[in-house]
């Protein structure tokens, strides 16, 4: 079945310590996108990839890090730097669009913690 | 003011109600609207794209006001399984991204 698988489901993180989440896809879509949901909030956008080897900035970058050496996948690292990392992390893809936004897909989420 | 803005109700209806939800947008050059479903603590799923011309799915209709600036959605015959937080998702083309409101939350009882 096509999808998007994210790993691990639950993560913990250790102060100081980087973590990278997985995100993979076999939709074959171009873009991909990381979000960050903290409790009671909307999805805020961290990065997100139109294509290989090139993705943005989204609204809250900061203390993360991304890669988009294949299509099929778009790892986040999020780093000692990102000072409250607790929250449900959310993978998306979406194929390209002629005219407007295609709607975006989503994995079933990373919920790390701080231990 | 919010991109995209929702009421976070929450909404409290019996089963077989009629409910609406309406979502304003700040961009007037918003191109693309989106209604998703998001239960608790599960990743949010697609419900409809919302057209111009508006357009139904079932029990499920979506309307676009662009005047107005704003999109509504309107569940008939609520079951309890409607119970989930809708979100109402702009874009603003090709190569911009999609900006998602915080929700609203529907509560069907008994």
């Amino acid at each position: 079945d096509g999808g998007i698988t994210q790993s691990p489901k639950y993560l913990f993180r250790k102060e100081g310590q980087n973590v990278t989440l997985s995100c993979e896809q076999n939709l074959n879509h171009d873009a991909m996108y990381w979000y960050r949901q903290d409790p009671g909030q909307g999805l805020r956008l961290i990065y997100y990839s139109q294509i290989v080897n090139d993705f943005q900035k989204g609204d809250i970058a900061e203390g993360y890090s991304v890669s988009r050496e294949k299509k099929e996948s778009f790892p986040l690292t999020v780093t000692s730097a990102q000072k409250n990392p607790t929250a449900f992390y959310l993978c998306a893809s979406s194929s390209r669009a002629l005219h407007g936004n295609q709607p975006q897909h989503f994995g079933d989420g990373t919920r790390l913690s701080i231990l | 003011r919010k991109e995209v803005e929702q009421d976070p109700g929450p909404f409290n209806v019996p089963e077989g109600a009629t409910v609406a939800f309406n979502c304003t947008y700040s961009n007037s050059a918003s191109q693309s609207f989106f209604w998703y479903r998001q239960d608790c603590r599960k990743e949010p799923k697609l419900l409809m794209s919302v057209y111009s011309s508006g357009n139904e799915d079932g029990r499920f209709t979506a309307q676009l006001n662009r005047a107005s600036q704003y999109i509504s959605l309107l569940i008939r015959d609520s079951k309890l399984s409607d119970s989930a937080t809708y979100l109402c998702v702009v874009g603003a083309g090709t190569a911009s991204k999609l900006t998602f409101g915080t929700g609203t939350r529907l509560q069907v009882t008994l």
